[in-house]
């Protein structure tokens, strides 16, 4: 079955740094790739996404992320954390070759930004 | 606005009571999901469907049933509660013609089965 893996369960950053949050998926032909951030007690929130084009896509926020399909990765990065970008980040993609239009989520990462 | 409206945000109910979750959306989409999320595991796809009367299973579907017998109303039916189905459940819609654009997503029911 396909997957989508977020290596990291909590990422620990202090306010003005950077941060990176790692997603990797399953090999597969075709796909689309998604950001999502949950605040506490709030629903889901899309940051970005990756359809086709330019390999580095621009979202919300500040955030961007970088499309690497020889390794299989679409990571999400911030060049300076605010205390608000506080959340749950979830990895999200549709493996289009499966012909099921549906997304398949990571674990999710969770950013605590430190003052 | 898109909306996706689940209509109960918090319930509790008993082991081995029939629990019904109801999501309706606004927007004329074919595409609906039901998911439920847990911590440290995300969301996990339960059942779709992609148009009315129709429905295919997801990745965790035992113990859930579903009933899509309006376009706009896609319901999650769990025969009979237990307290591993407590959990926060996702309900969302798409267009057919998805081509990439936004999923969209209800609040979220959180449901406790005692």
């Amino acid at each position: 079955a396909q997957s989508v893996t977020q290596l990291d369960s909590q990422v620990p950053v202090f306010e003005e740094a950077p941060v990176e949050l790692r997603c990797n998926y399953s090999s597969s032909v075709s796909v689309y790739l998604f950001w999502y951030v949950q605040y506490p007690n709030q629903g889901l929130q899309l940051l970005l996404k990756y359809l086709s084009g330019s390999t580095l896509v621009k979202g919300i926020n500040g955030f961007e992320a970088e499309f690497n399909k020889s390794q299989t990765s679409f990571h999400l990065r911030k060049p300076s954390v605010h205390i608000s970008d506080t959340a749950e980040y979830f990895c999200a993609v549709i493996f289009m070759d499966t012909g099921r239009r549906a997304l398949t989520f990571g674990s999710g990462t969770r950013l605590q930004v430190q003052p | 606005d898109v909306k996706v409206t689940q209509s109960s945000r918090y319930l509790v109910k008993r082991t081995g009571e029939k629990v019904f979750l109801e999501c309706v959306q606004d927007m004329d989409h074919e595409n609906m999901f039901w998911y439920r999320q847990d911590p440290g595991l995300g969301l996990r796809l339960i059942y779709f469907s992609y148009d009315v009367k129709m429905k295919e299973k997801g990745d965790i579907p035992e113990g859930y049933s579903v009933s899509r017998e309006k376009k706009e109303r896609f319901s999650l039916i769990l025969e009979s509660a237990s307290t591993n189905q407590t959990s926060m459940y996702l309900c969302a819609s798409s267009s057919r013609a998805f081509s990439g654009n936004t999923i969209y997503f209800g609040e979220g029911s959180w449901l406790t089965v005692v």
